[in-house]
């Protein structure tokens, strides 16, 4: 079956470390996002491409970093940089833009 | 900037009876997408129902409905007959469609209104 896959399902960093974030799709989807959530706020976007080779930063960008060299995967690298990134992280593509988003089930990120 | 505004944290509904989340979003453009998603314990996101902007027909997938009203900017969802597994985050979300000339077309969300179903 087509679908996002979102590894591992739970992660844990010690601070000052980077870690990486991996969302595989099989879905043929050209665009793919990453959303943080955290309690409250909803989800925010941290970063969008909707090409190969091609990305833009969301909203809340600093401290993140990502790559799009297959058309399959789209890493979420969390930097030093981020000074607050316990959170859950949820990556997402999309096809024809009127149907919405596929998610992956999620990486719950831990600073310990 | 397009926003999306749900103005209910927390809901409650007992079993078997209807319940309405509201939302209501900011937008000049003429022609969107909304979407209401439903997030479960399991914290996978699940895509509940869709309307289009130009479609004036309140969308409806079984269970689930939608109230749409255009020109107040509102997308409310009913869910009749509830049931223990409609316990869940329900977001609203806002698109715009490719002609709209928005350059980019990721979702917006709200914050989310939390349903709990009572037995």
């Amino acid at each position: 079956d087509g679908g996002i896959t979102q590894s591992p399902k739970y992660l844990f960093r010690k601070e000052g470390q980077n870690v990486t974030l991996s969302c595989e799709q099989n879905l043929n989807h050209d665009a793919m996002y990453w959303y943080r959530q955290d309690p409250g706020q909803g989800l925010r976007l941290i970063y969008y491409s909707q090409i190969v080779n091609d990305f833009q930063k969301g909203d809340i960008a600093e401290g993140y970093s990502v790559s799009r060299e297959k058309k399959e995967s789209f890493p979420l690298t969390v930097t030093s940089a981020q000074k607050n990134p316990t959170a859950f992280y949820l990556c997402a593509s999309s096809g024809t833009i009127g149907f919405g988003y596929t998610f992956g089930s999620g990486t719950r990120l831990t600073v310990v | 900037a397009q926003t999306v505004t749900q103005s209910q944290p927390e809901m409650s509904v007992q079993e078997a009876e209807t319940v309405t989340l509201s939302c209501t979003y900011d937008t000049s453009e003429s022609d969107y997408y909304l979407f209401w998603y439903k997030q479960p314990p399991s914290r996978q996101m699940i895509l509940v129902i869709r309307q289009e902007a130009y479609k004036q027909q309140n969308a409806t997938e079984n269970r689930f409905s939608v109230n749409f009203q255009k020109a107040a900017k509102s997308f409310s969802l009913k869910i009749s007959d509830s049931q223990l597994g409609d316990a869940a985050m329900y977001f609203c979300a806002y698109r715009s469609a490719p002609h709209s000339g928005a350059g980019s077309y990721q979702l917006t969300f709200g914050k989310g209104t939390k349903l709990s179903v009572i037995p």
